[in-house]
């Protein structure tokens, strides 16, 4: 079955420092999401992206944060000048489609980021 | 404020036993899904429905648009299926495609 990959599933980060967080969505999916999960927390919606630009963000989702579709299979999350408050569980999600039709949305693994 | 409640937090069951997820919501929604998460952390997407039931093996998912509620059930449970299960909302057309989360539910079974 077809899935979400995500790379790396740890990363370690200095504080300051910018990181990017990568994820392969599955490959007919035209809508993709990412998620995060501070520890002990609940998941929260960062951002979703369709047709190469963001169609909805929160509110965490600020300035600090950046979204890309590099090429035809990567998405990513750029996190710059990353405070210690970033460390999360972040996951990448895709879907078939969205808008007006629900679909299921298909989670990977996550990436763990630890800030230092 | 668009809001998912889960209960119970914490679940304990003896092998064998039939489980009950409950989850609440403060507005209408366009789908409800319901998700395991593993120890690891990994997410599994294991029902997505608007209205009625759907089963899948030894899972049911229920949902009562008018009382705005949800059920998960497990029948003849095994400790395999130890995980956190976490109900998560579309709240509405108009909100875009967001899941809004509720705080999971932890399950452990014992053998």
């Amino acid at each position: 079955e077809p899935e979400v990959t995500q790379t790396p599933s740890h990363q370690v980060t200095q504080m300051g420092q910018e990181v990017i967080l990568r994820c392969v969505p599955i490959s007919n999916h035209l809508y993709f999401y990412w998620y995060r999960q501070i520890l002990g927390q609940k998941v929260e919606f960062l951002v979703s992206f369709y047709n190469n630009e963001i169609s909805e963000k929160s509110e965490i989702f600020d300035d600090q944060f950046s979204v890309e579709r590099p090429d035809g299979s990567n998405f990513t999350l750029k996190i710059r000048s990353t405070k210690l408050e970033d460390s999360a569980m972040y996951f990448c999600a895709s879907s078939e489609l969205s808008g007006t039709r629900n679909q299921p949305q298909h989670f990977g693994d996550g990436t763990r980021l630890s800030i230092l | 404020k668009n809001e998912v409640e889960q209960s119970p937090q914490n679940l304990t069951a003896q092998e064998g036993e039939f489980i009950t997820i409950n989850c609440s919501y403060s507005v209408g929604i366009s789908a409800l899904h319901w998700l395991q998460q593993h120890p690891g952390g990994g997410i599994v997407s294991l029902f997505m429905l608007s209205s009625g039931k759907k089963k899948h093996g030894r899972l049911i998912a229920t949902i009562n648009i008018q009382e705005k509620h949800s059920s998960l059930h497990i029948t003849a449970s095994h400790p395999r299926d130890s995980a956190v299960y976490i109900c998560a909302v579309r709240f509405s057309v108009s909100s875009g495609s967001r899941l809004t989360f509720g705080e999971g539910t932890q399950l452990t079974v014992n053998p």
